[in-house]
């Protein structure tokens, strides 16, 4: 049981490049995230998925997209890579939808030049 | 902006010591609470929860109070060792927001020291 699997771990891009995060997990839950990590601040959510087909938009969605493939997986665009976008991501997961705790991934460093 | 925010960025204690990390929100319809232990290069771990109809929850040397008069939360490490050097977040849940999502605050990073 490898809870929720994130890759890349690293990532260099240059400006206006693309790329997708991807995440999995195999807890059976129905709602996944992503969230973004800068110094300082604390967990930002970017987009999240209540059950499989839906997505909706989080805090900081902007530069983004993301597909729920199936139940276990969720991936995060990044059509045109920024700067801005220069941060460690973090996808999480639940098995409800109020009050649970969720279980997180070990992240994405991403570095766009 | 954030409603869940962190009375001290860092906090250093001995090897030994109790270890109180605290944290303010503003919402009262918030229902619930989180505390995740975050080390370095690492995600987010749970640590212990708190839902608003209890005050303290105790867990394996930890324990969060919860005061909801004054909106503070806190999570007290007793016998703090060096495994326990970590970035620590509350977040909480606000009561009907989308998703039961959570909000994080910035959160606090405990060293421990020999």
């Amino acid at each position: 049981n490898a809870g929720v699997t994130q890759t890349p771990k690293f990532q260099v891009l240059k400006t206006g490049q693309s790329m997708t995060l991807q995440c999995a997990q195999d807890m059976n839950h129905n709602s996944m995230y992503w969230y973004r990590q800068d110094p300082g601040m604390g967990l930002r959510l970017i987009y999240y998925s209540a059950s499989e087909g839906t997505t909706d938009k989080g805090e900081v969605p902007n530069g983004y997209n993301v597909s729920r493939l199936n139940k276990r997986e969720f991936s995060l665009r990044l059509e045109s890579a920024a700067p801005s976008q220069t941060s460690v991501y973090f996808c999480a997961s639940k098995s409800g939808n109020t009050g649970e705790k969720l279980f997180f991934g070990s992240g994405t460093q991403l570095s766009v030049l | 902006g954030e409603s869940v925010g962190l009375h001290l960025p860092t906090l250093s204690v001995q090897e030994g010591d109790n270890s109180i990390i605290n944290c303010a929100y503003s919402n009262s319809a918030s229902d619930y609470f989180i505390w995740y232990k975050q080390e370095s290069g690492k995600g987010p771990q749970f640590i212990i929860d708190i839902r608003s109809n209890m005050d303290k929850r105790q867990g394996q040397r930890v324990t969060v109070l919860l005061n909801k008069t004054v909106k503070h939360l806190s999570l007290q490490i007793a016998a703090t060792q060096p495994g326990d050097s970590a970035v620590y977040f509350c977040a909480e849940n606000v009561r009907g927001s989308t998703l039961g999502r959570l909000y994080f605050g910035r959160g606090t990073q405990l060293t421990v020291w020999p």
